[in-house]
């Protein structure tokens, strides 16, 4: 069973366009929401986090957007740029286990 | 964040051999753990290592195939055994900072393993 499900699977932004990444979970007992970025050959890079006693935390061109009652969040880079193409990873866990969940990930080109 | 390095960085085996994945964090940390990442997939919890006690292994996943060693707050490995070619991955660990904000992980640069 798939907790964290996160779509869409690819996504083609022109340089300077929003990117959005969307993720749905089913444990209401998750209570803390990562983003990673990932390059080729790199290992998961933490971008931005969210707790739900928030619906909206921003981090130069990041924001994550949280949903509590929808059990959604997503992450939207603003002016995206060519070297913000990787792989995005969601994730979600309980607080006090440390345990990570991760969605199956969102591979973003932005071309030039 | 901590800093975490990974030896080797990656490696081809051969099927039925086993390889050790090495991983250093320049600063003591409480939690670590081991993730498997398939080629283009998500990242799957191998099995949390804590200093003093036995890794804890998640479904799927069993001590005599991924044996853990932690033996200090700075250090610990993975070992692959009897390999087969559904072994190749990357063998990714990540830390939790120890006093830092509940459920933060910082990954390593991973190990990609190849297995023939």
């Amino acid at each position: 069973q798939q907790q964290v499900k996160q779509s869409p699977q690819s996504l083609i932004v022109q340089k300077g366009g929003i990117s959005i990444i969307n993720c749905a979970y089913e444990n209401t007992a998750f209570d803390y929401f990562p983003w990673y970025q990932q390059f080729p050959g790199k290992g998961p890079a933490l971008l931005i986090a969210i707790r739900p006693d928030v619906s909206e935390k921003k981090e130069g061109r990041f924001t994550i957007s949280f949903n509590k009652s929808a059990k959604q969040f997503s992450l939207h880079i603003m002016d995206s740029q060519p070297g913000d193409s990787a792989t995005y990873f969601c994730a979600a866990s309980i607080a006090g286990y440390s345990t990570l969940t991760f969605g199956k990930g969102t591979m973003l080109l932005v071309s030039p | 964040s901590a800093v975490i390095s990974q030896k080797p960085s990656r490696d081809i085996c051969q099927r039925g051999t086993s390889l050790t994945i090495q991983c250093q964090v320049d600063s003591q940390v409480t939690m670590m753990f081991w993730y498997r990442q398939q080629p283009g997939q998500s990242l799957t919890l191998i099995a949390t290592a804590n200093q003093g006690s036995e890794a804890t292994y998640e479904s799927g996943f069993v001590i005599d195939k991924f044996p853990i060693s932690r033996p200090n707050l700075t250090f610990s490995t993975l070992t692959v055994s009897n390999m087969s070619p559904e072994d190749s991955s990357i063998y990714l660990c990540s830390v939790e900072e120890a006093g830092a904000s509940t459920d933060t992980q910082y990954f390593g640069p991973g190990t990609r393993l190849t297995v023939l």
